[in-house]
């Protein structure tokens, strides 16, 4: 049973323009998400994280939402660059405990120049 | 240059034998994971280690053992390699439990098994 969910395998999008990386989870204890980015023959790196007593979360040109009732997180990049081209994990944890950090199946980015 | 490193970054064996990966940090993390990474799931969680010497399962943890003796190494060894263990593995560390999760990975070690 899958506890973080992204339902979209890809993702393609003009450079200039909003991405938008969308991730589900079931387990309603959660508190801490997290999204990571990878790219090819790369390990995954730390890209921005939101704990549940807040709903958004800035930096730079990452913005990550939460919607506790929905169970939804969204990461928003604006503007895209073609840089941003990579898989992206979301992931969460309880209490912010790094031990079992879920993680969801990724999203695979490409801007287009 | 300080980090997370794992090696070797390529392997290719045989079912049945024994394949051990590496992993070995210099920012003295009390926290090291593996986790393996294949087409549709995403990243899985193998075993992770609290300190030297704790080591705990984590949701995949059959046909691995791991170690850790130092704080810095934590490899991981597959006793007799099976097929489905054809994957990418990722070590990674965290300065602590409480580090809201935050995880720093290696590079990976791409295992084939024929």
């Amino acid at each position: 049973d899958q506890q973080v969910k992204q339902n979209s395998p890809s993702l393609s999008v003009q450079e200039g323009r909003i991405s938008i990386l969308n991730c589900d989870y079931t387990n309603s204890m959660f508190d801490y998400f997290l999204w990571y980015k990878k790219y090819p023959a790369e390990g995954p790196t730390f890209l921005i994280s939101i704990s549940s007593i807040k709903d958004k979360n800035e930096d730079g040109r990452f913005t990550v939402f939460l919607n506790k009732s929905a169970k939804h997180l969204s990461l928003h990049i604006v503007p895209s660059q073609p840089g941003d081209s990579a898989v992206y994990f979301c992931a969460a944890s309880i209490q912010g405990g790094s031990e079992k950090l879920v993680f969801g199946k990724g999203t695979k980015l490409t801007v287009n120049p | 240059d300080a980090g997370i490193t794992q090696s070797p970054r390529y392997k290719i064996t045989e079912t049945g034998r024994q394949v051990t990966l590496m992993c070995h940090q210099t920012w003295s993390h009390s926290y090291m994971f593996w986790y393996r990474q294949d087409l549709g799931h995403g990243l899985r969680l193998i075993y992770y280690s609290a300190a030297a010497d704790i080591t705990d399962k984590g949701e995949v943890p059959d046909g691995y053992v791991v170690s850790r003796s130092k704080t810095e190494n934590f490899p991981l060894t597959l006793e007799s390699a099976t097929r489905s263990q054809t994957s990418v593995y990722f070590c990674a560390s965290s300065a602590s439990r409480m580090n809201t999760g935050e995880l720093f990975f290696g590079e990976g070690s791409r295992l084939t098994v024929l």
